[in-house]
């Protein structure tokens, strides 16, 4: 069936680093591909999204791009921030409504300054 | 900006009881999910609905597990007879065509 995986974390980052969190999944069909984050104590904020291969989802400094021939979707900012720690989980769906989002395990991402 | 809202934000509960979780969908929304977190692990599916019944279910969502739209505004998940294996973080989602929304979870307990 269709996964995504992601890299493991925890992430340590200082601030103003450059940040990559690798994704990858497996899907039969055309799905459309999410990042999701988790700030401490709160519930899941859609952070960006692509619909289609070759397209740049971007929101809030973060981009990512959907590669079909690499089947992935890493996410990267170029300069963190402290308020950027959170666990940030990439996940996928068939692209028809109603169905279910798979998620990744979730990478952990803390910066310090 | 409108948001998905859930009640309570957390529940705890004892073994074998029943508890209902409460959420309050995007009003223009017409799919509606559950999914749980376990502590440290990934988010699961748990159900979907849509026209007021089951579009897509897990394995997880066993007999014990049921959902209703009672009115037109709240969604609920029931769980009938509540284990210590259901403790965990419980998200609704709402979303039209192509993105789902979550609310902040609720947290269940059970002991």
């Amino acid at each position: 069936g269709d996964s995504v995986t992601q890299m493991e974390g925890p992430v340590t980052l200082s601030e103003e680093a450059f940040l990559t969190i690798n994704c990858t999944y497996t899907a039969t069909g055309y799905p459309s591909l999410f990042w999701y984050v988790q700030y401490p104590g709160e519930g899941l904020q859609l952070l960006l999204k692509a619909t289609k291969a070759d397209d740049k989802g971007s929101n809030k400094g973060f981009e990512a791009t959907y590669r079909k021939e690499t089947t992935s979707f890493h996410l990267e900012k170029g300069s963190v921030q402290v308020s950027d720690s959170a666990v940030y989980f990439c996940a996928l769906d068939s692209n028809q409504a109603g169905t279910a989002l798979i998620f990744g395990k979730g990478t952990t991402l803390s910066v310090s300054s | 900006e409108p948001e998905v809202t859930q009640t309570p934000s957390h529940q705890v509960t004892q073994m074998g009881q029943e508890v209902i979780l409460r959420c309050v969908p995007i009003s223009n929304h017409l799919y509606f999910y559950w999914y749980r977190q376990i502590l440290g692990q990934k988010v699961e599916f748990l159900v979907s609905f849509y026209n007021n019944e089951i579009s897509e279910k897990s394995e997880i969502f066993d007999d014990q597990f049921s959902v209703e739209r009672p009115d037109g505004s709240n969604f609920t998940l029931k769980i009938r007879s509540t284990k210590l294996e259901d403790s965990a973080m419980y998200f609704c989602a709402s979303g039209g065509q192509e993105t789902q929304y979550f609310g902040p979870g609720t947290r269940l307990l059970v002991l």
